[in-house]
């Protein structure tokens, strides 16, 4: 099974800060159809998770676009450039180029 | 808009089986695959596999083959998955979860508590 090393585990922002989070996957999560299949979902306290990013950088619908991603192969990375209060929870990459899709231990986004 | 509806607790005793609901409304439910995800009390989450409601056809996590079986109703565009013989293991919040090709963690349900207990 693919393994998604999320790092770091857990980061403390305070109110406007950019902060990054990398997911990095033990093989390539590039598919044969020439799409990379690397999400990142936030789930907030009591929540279900939400997608916030698919295919690697593609935003959301109705996603602020303070919210960004990255990357190739296998490293990836989360941007929020300007955390705001409403941002804490925990964040997760999910692969779904190979089965079984499989997802990062999480980040937890903490105000300082 | 997409709701995924899931069907409310369930407290089951350890050797039984418990079947939970996942109501889709807002799109037409034989276009997208509906996944189901497992969110133990540590927060990790595993996806146990996947069923496309026009074809029924599914694919599992090898890990949950055995435990979980994926079912659909197309005519109340509801899926089922159910889960069978329980441990304690398999106390956990399983999610279902649906989107289109290659955005399939788009839509999610609020979630099932599944407690095993004797």
């Amino acid at each position: 099974d693919v393994v998604l090393t999320q790092t770091p585990p857990t980061l403390s922002a305070t109110i406007g800060q950019s902060v990054s989070i990398s997911c990095r996957s033990s093989q390539s999560l590039l598919h044969s159809n020439g799409n990379t299949y690397l999400h990142w979902l936030l789930q907030r306290p009591g929540q279900s998770p939400q997608l916030l990013i698919y295919s690697v950088s593609r935003l959301e619908s109705g996603v602020p676009n303070r919210f960004s991603g990255s990357g190739s192969g296998t490293d990836f990375t989360l941007k929020i450039s300007g955390v705001e209060a409403e941002d804490l929870g925990v964040y997760y990459c999910v692969q779904g180029t190979h089965a079984p899709y499989t997802f990062g231990a999480g980040t937890k986004l903490e105000l300082k | 808009q997409v709701q995924l509806q899931q069907s409310g607790a369930e407290l089951a005793k350890p050797g039984s089986s418990v079947k939970i609901s996942c109501k889709a409304s807002g799109y037409t439910f034989t276009s997208y695959a509906m996944h189901w995800i497992k969110q133990t009390t540590g927060q990790a989450l595993e996806w146990t596999g996947y069923i496309a409601p026009g074809s029924g056809g599914t694919k599992y996590n090898e890990k949950f083959k055995g435990k979980a079986t994926l079912t659909v109703d197309k005519s109340s565009s509801t899926a089922y998955m159910q889960l069978s013989s329980l441990t304690p293991v398999d106390t956990a919040v399983y999610y279902c979860a649906s989107g289109a090709p290659g955005n399939w963690f788009a839509y999610w349900g609020q979630g099932t508590l599944v407690t095993v207990s004797s």
